[in-house]
């Protein structure tokens, strides 16, 4: 079992839809958990972090954190052409152990 | 100011030849990690420095690779007698604590391919 794993892609939404991204992990005592945008040829960048169970938002996105189910998801509310990228879940003790990752089409 | 950078941004090689790939954190920042990112896979960790020091080198797939960091800034990253599986997208990130809290910033990667 792999430690982190995503919802398989890709996601394709219509311009202004919610796009729902799902990651489940394995390890029972990771604390703290983050999600990456990731554009074609560019490097990871961080657009949420959460560690504690419950709802945290920032602008168009929310990351949601059940411990007890051992679930994170994100949220994107609005989406815009420019969301569109594959979004990586990553839990990290001092290392990041990421998803394969879930490729997002915003259709405009 | 200036983030984390990585040279050479493409390399190509032939089977069998010995590559470095270089990276140069963020001023100041003193934790330092290597991942390797194949095509529709995320990162995978490499190796993780606390200064000059490797913290942990778990993620190393074998001995022919090794990094160093000799005075607890940039790094190098080798790889010995390449393969055609070491192709692959290198990325370094540092931090400024090895927590689970303080933000890896990611350089723009090493893509290493391999003939």
């Amino acid at each position: 079992q792999k430690e982190v794993e995503q919802n398989s892609g890709p996601l394709s939404v219509p311009e202004g839809a919610i796009a729902s991204l799902n990651c489940t992990y394995s390890d029972r005592g990771s604390q703290s958990f983050f999600w990456y945008r990731q554009y074609s040829g560019k490097s990871p960048e961080l657009i949420m972090s959460i560690y504690s169970n419950g709802d945290k938002e920032d602008g168009r996105f929310t990351a949601q954190l059940n411990k007890a189910s051992q679930y994170v998801s994100l949220l994107i509310r609005d989406s815009q052409p420019s969301d569109s990228a594959t979004y990586l879940c990553a839990v990290r003790w001092y290392k990041l152990s990421f998803g394969a990752g879930t490729t997002v089409t915003v259709r405009a | 100011g200036a983030g984390v950078s990585q040279t050479p941004s493409n390399k190509v090689t032939e089977k069998g030849k010995y590559v470095e790939l270089r990276c140069d954190p963020i001023s100041g920042h003193t934790a330092l990690y290597w991942y390797r990112q194949s095509l529709g896979q995320g990162p995978e960790f490499l190796i993780y420095f606390q200064g000059t020091g490797a913290a942990d080198d778990s993620g190393l797939p074998n001995d022919r690779f090794f990094a160093v960091r000799p005075e607890g800034s940039v790094s190098t990253l080798k790889i010995q007698r390449t393969e055609r599986g070491d192709s692959a997208v290198y990325l370094c990130a540092s931090s400024t604590l090895a927590d689970s809290y303080n933000e890896q910033f990611f350089g723009p990667g090493t893509r290493l391919t391999v003939l």
